[in-house]
């Protein structure tokens, strides 16, 4: 157990839609970054809050939002969610974000949307 | 290419050792570093490199980095059948964080 939550563990829902994913990071860490795992992306880096400021944004699409609350909890927003969104959300926090903090993630939502 | 690359399978035997290279694209990465996956789990960082070292060694753990030609790899002595995951590695340029696409490493008894 890493210690990062996030809910839910899966969601399933209709294109169009939108939908919350949240994060909570181990006690502590001061950064999250959001992942998005796709068969036909593989692994991209979406966007890195620290301490609450967005500190560097990677593949995120404009459809997608995140933002980081003042008790450090994240949350991703996907909405008019289309067939190619389906995929695992992954979840990472790290104490500070300087480039070689282990990152602990957490379990994943795995979101289909049908 | 803009692509991290790896070989997307490699297959060892236990107590073997374990190569899997990698070449990334940005020579501005100031880290470089090597996950692991396993079924069902997120990432786990495994080890990382300065951009400044040619080597560095972490237990059964070697990273071999060659930044002339963009070439990063990982060396796992004496792997063993809990080593079976997939291993990315990722590269950091301008604070993002890219990903090659796995190698799924299958360790056989």
């Amino acid at each position: 157990d890493s210690g990062v939550t996030q809910t839910p563990k899966h969601l399933i829902t209709a294109t169009g839609q939108r939908v919350t994913l949240r994060c909570s990071p181990r006690s502590g860490d001061l950064s999250v970054y959001w992942y998005q795992q796709s068969l036909d992306q593989g692994l991209q880096f979406l966007i890195h809050y620290y301490n609450g400021e967005e500190r560097a944004k990677g593949n995120i699409l404009e459809r997608f939002s995140a933002q980081q609350f003042p008790d450090l909890h994240s949350e991703l927003n996907l909405s008019s969610l289309e067939l190619g969104d389906s995929a695992l959300y992954f979840c990472a926090s790290s104490v500070e974000g300087r480039g070689h903090d282990e990152q602990y993630f957490g379990p994943g939502t795995r979101l289909t949307v049908t | 290419g803009e692509d991290v690359e790896q070989s997307l399978f490699l297959s060892v035997r236990e107590g073997d050792s374990s190569v899997i290279n990698c070449t990334y694209t940005d020579s501005s990465s100031t880290y470089l570093y090597w996950y692991k996956q396993e079924p069902g789990a997120g990432l786990q960082l495994l080890t990382y490199i300065f951009s400044n070292m040619d080597m560095k060694q972490d237990q059964r753990l070697t990273v071999l980095l060659n930044k002339k030609d963009k070439h990063l790899s990982l060396r796992i002595a004496d792997t063993q059948t809990g080593d079976s995951a997939i291993y990315f590695c990722a590269e950091t340029p301008d604070n993002d964080m890219r990903f090659g696409a796995g190698t799924r490493l299958t360790v056989k008894p």
